[in-house]
């Protein structure tokens, strides 16, 4: 496909476990975001990779957040011993470079229970 | 504290009538300024950018300094306007690691 692509679409997990949620950017895209939208909010930066490194973690809101992007493209965002306020729905987006128009995907949709 | 406040969560007008979503922001330094739009069932997506002084689908948006504002205005709605509108802002060298408002949800009634 020619966009930003989550998986999965939805997960419901329970409080306590461990999730990992994955974005494929679009080919040739350097630059991949994180981003998490709560219930009437806008999307919160989490983390900004540029390459296979972070460039950016600011956002992470603690340490059970992790996300990784080993060979430069798919990235993985994992959330450790889940919390109800994790609740969200998780957006990646990807750019060619820091300064050219982002492409978001459909999110994944996080809910612990 | 850096911040984009969009005081209206919903506005309705009637086809034809003229729009403007309110965005207002908080930065300290020369931040550049951008509108999200996401359409129902459809992501998330870039409407426009200050810098680049387009008209997209019919929209602008000047950016007021003074006020710290960064309004979005259509002179005639279309029902195909209707959808969840972010204002958004970056600080230089950032680009995309961007601060979201709340969103204004417009719906266009015919």
């Amino acid at each position: 496909g020619a966009g930003v692509s989550q998986t999965p679409s939805n997960k419901v997990t329970e409080k306590g476990k461990y999730v990992e949620l994955r974005c494929d950017p679009i080919s040739g895209h350097t630059a991949l975001y994180w981003y998490r939208q709560s219930l009437g909010q806008g999307p919160e930066f989490l983390i900004y990779f540029q390459g296979t490194g972070a460039a950016d973690d600011s956002g992470l809101p603690n340490d059970r957040f992790f996300a990784v992007r080993p060979e430069g493209s798919v990235s993985t965002l994992k959330i450790q011993r889940t919390e109800r306020g994790d609740s969200a729905v998780y957006l990646c987006a990807s750019s060619f470079s820091m300064n050219t128009e982002a492409f978001f995907g459909q999110g994944t949709r996080l809910t612990v229970v | 504290a850096q911040r984009v406040t969009q005081p209206e969560k919903l506005l309705s007008v009637f086809k034809g009538a003229p729009v403007e979503l309110k965005c207002n922001y908080s930065y300290s330094g020369s931040p550049e300024l951008f509108w999200y739009v996401q359409y129902s069932r459809q992501r998330l997506q870039l409407l426009l950018r200050h810098i680049s002084r387009e008209s997209i689908k019919g929209f602008t948006a000047d950016l007021n300094k003074g006020e710290t504002s960064f309004h979005l205005k259509k002179p005639f709605a279309q029902e195909e306007d209707s959808a969840m509108y972010y204002c958004a802002l970056s600080g230089s060298g950032a680009t995309n690691k961007l601060i979201f408002g709340t969103g204004t949800l417009l719906a266009v009634q015919p």
